[in-house]
């Protein structure tokens, strides 16, 4: 299985702040590498695919980098609706997710 | 629009099979490159991808459960089903159906999950 692991678990930062949240594979997964953010109560929705696309309608402040085993997820300048858990997902080889990183506000 | 909706038991007694619905509209599973998925979430945790349907009805699981899960599809292309036998208290999660249009488990769509208790 690979395993994703998200660092940090908890992030605190306040609106305006850049953000970066980080996601490490066990082995290389050729970029197939999304991220999900999570509100309470609602439904994951996808953010980026791939590594870099932004899904459609996902405001462009989000961004994507990485490939071979580390990938990144950045909000240039973070926003209050920002607040959630943020989730790696890789569909390299099976799928599984990372344990999530929950971003709030300082 | 597309939209997509899970139902289920509530709730069900250790050893029990759990079988759940993904009711959809605004596309067809029966398109090329189409897939539904089931993913879980424990509360406060994070989500574990069970299994997957294509339109043309190839199946795949989640090698860690593969021997308890069965999903399926109606004729119509518009539900999805996954049954669980033998549950047991760690199967306790919210159970959410999502939408995937290859190439790519993107899960672009999902539903808004249904909460499964196992208790006896």
């Amino acid at each position: 299985d690979i395993q994703m692991t998200q660092s940090p678990s908890v992030l605190s930062a306040s609106v305006g702040d850049r953000v970066t949240l980080n996601c490490k594979a066990s082995q290389n997964i050729n970029k197939y590498l999304n991220w999900y953010q999570q509100k309470l109560g609602e439904a994951p929705k996808l953010l980026i695919y791939n590594t870099n696309n932004l899904q459609t309608g996902i405001p462009s402040r989000f961004s994507g980098s990485g490939s071979g085993t580390d990938y990144t997820l950045t909000i240039s300048s973070l926003q209050p609706e920002d607040v959630a858990t943020y989730f790696c997902f890789q569909h390299n080889s099976w799928y599984t997710f990372g344990a999530g990183t929950k971003l709030e506000l300082k | 629009q597309v939209t997509l909706k899970e139902s289920g038991p509530g709730m069900l007694q250790p050893s029990k099979t759990l079988s759940l619905t993904c009711s959809f509209s605004g596309f067809s599973l029966s398109t090329s490159g189409m897939v539904v998925s089931w993913i879980r979430q424990p509360s406060g945790k994070s989500l574990e991808w069970l299994a997957a349907i294509d339109w043309d009805g190839d199946k795949y699981y989640n090698p860690s459960l593969k021997s308890r899960l069965t999903v399926s599809k109606d004729t119509s292309n518009t539900q999805v089903f996954l049954k669980i036998t033998s549950v047991d208290i760690a199967d306790t999660a919210t159970y959410y159906c999502a939408r995937s249009l290859l190439p790519g488990y993107n899960f672009d769509y999902w539903g808004q999950g249904v909460m499964v208790t196992v208790s006896s």
